[in-house]
């Protein structure tokens, strides 16, 4: 069945340094890559996405590649800060419905 | 209005219980969904409807029935659960293909449900 591969499960860095958290996904179909934040207790939110028929996508601090070759996707994030901590989760849909969630990759950024 | 809200946020029922969760969103979006999350682990997909109709189960235990009675309301109702059922059970909606050019989904803030 589908699925989606996501690493590593617990990263943790300095405050101003980068994360990089890769995914790869099974089913050749998917073509929309979501990646959400959750906070504890809190609903997972969006944070980016990307389409397969776009390579690459930049907002602000945080960056979206996408390898559809390979069925590669990595989230990566700059200049670090404490309330980047949380857990994040990349996905993989069918336009948007029907969406698998990697297992996710708790985060924590150090002051 | 950007938001979908749940009711009730928090539910303990025994396993002979019949409850519903109950979600409602005014986007405008014709996509519902119904996501179940254990602690530590990610949103896993249960149902999605679609234009009011179901769409997609995934293979979901007949214990768990949902209702789409109309465009901006989804109901998950509850009967015979067992005490694995525990979970924290989500309602998102977006917009369909159909609709318009995203597909980002909107999350509730969930109902927190134990079986005891």
């Amino acid at each position: 069945g589908e699925n989606v591969e996501q690493h590593p499960s617990t990263l943790s860095v300095q405050e101003g340094d980068s994360a990089v958290i890769k995914c790869t996904y099974s089913d050749s179909a998917s073509n929309y890559f979501p990646w959400y934040k959750q906070e504890l207790g809190k609903r997972p939110q969006l944070i980016i996405d990307i389409r397969s028929n776009v390579g690459e996508k930049k907002d602000q601090r945080i960056a979206v590649t996408l390898n559809k070759t390979a069925k590669h996707f990595s989230l990566h994030i700059t200049e670090t800060q404490p309330e980047d901590s949380a857990v994040y989760f990349c996905a993989a849909s069918w336009v948007g419905l029907k969406t698998i969630f990697g297992a996710g990759t708790r985060l924590f950024v150090k002051a | 209005d950007t938001e979908v809200t749940q009711t009730p946020k928090h539910l303990v029922m025994g396993m002979t219980n019949k409850k519903s969760l109950k979600c409602e969103q005014h986007m405008g979006h014709r996509a519902m969904y119904w996501y179940k999350q254990k602690a530590k682990k990610p949103p896993e997909l249960m149902f999605v409807y679609s234009y009011e109709k179901l769409s997609i189960n995934e293979s979901v235990p007949s214990r768990f029935s949902p209702e789409c009675p109309n465009s901006s309301l989804l109901n998950l109702h509850l009967h015979a659960l067992q005490p694995e059922d525990s979970a924290l059970y989500l309602c998102a909606s977006s917009q369909t293909p159909g609709q318009g050019i995203t597909y980002e989904q909107y999350f509730g803030p969930g109902t927190r449900l134990t079986v005891t």
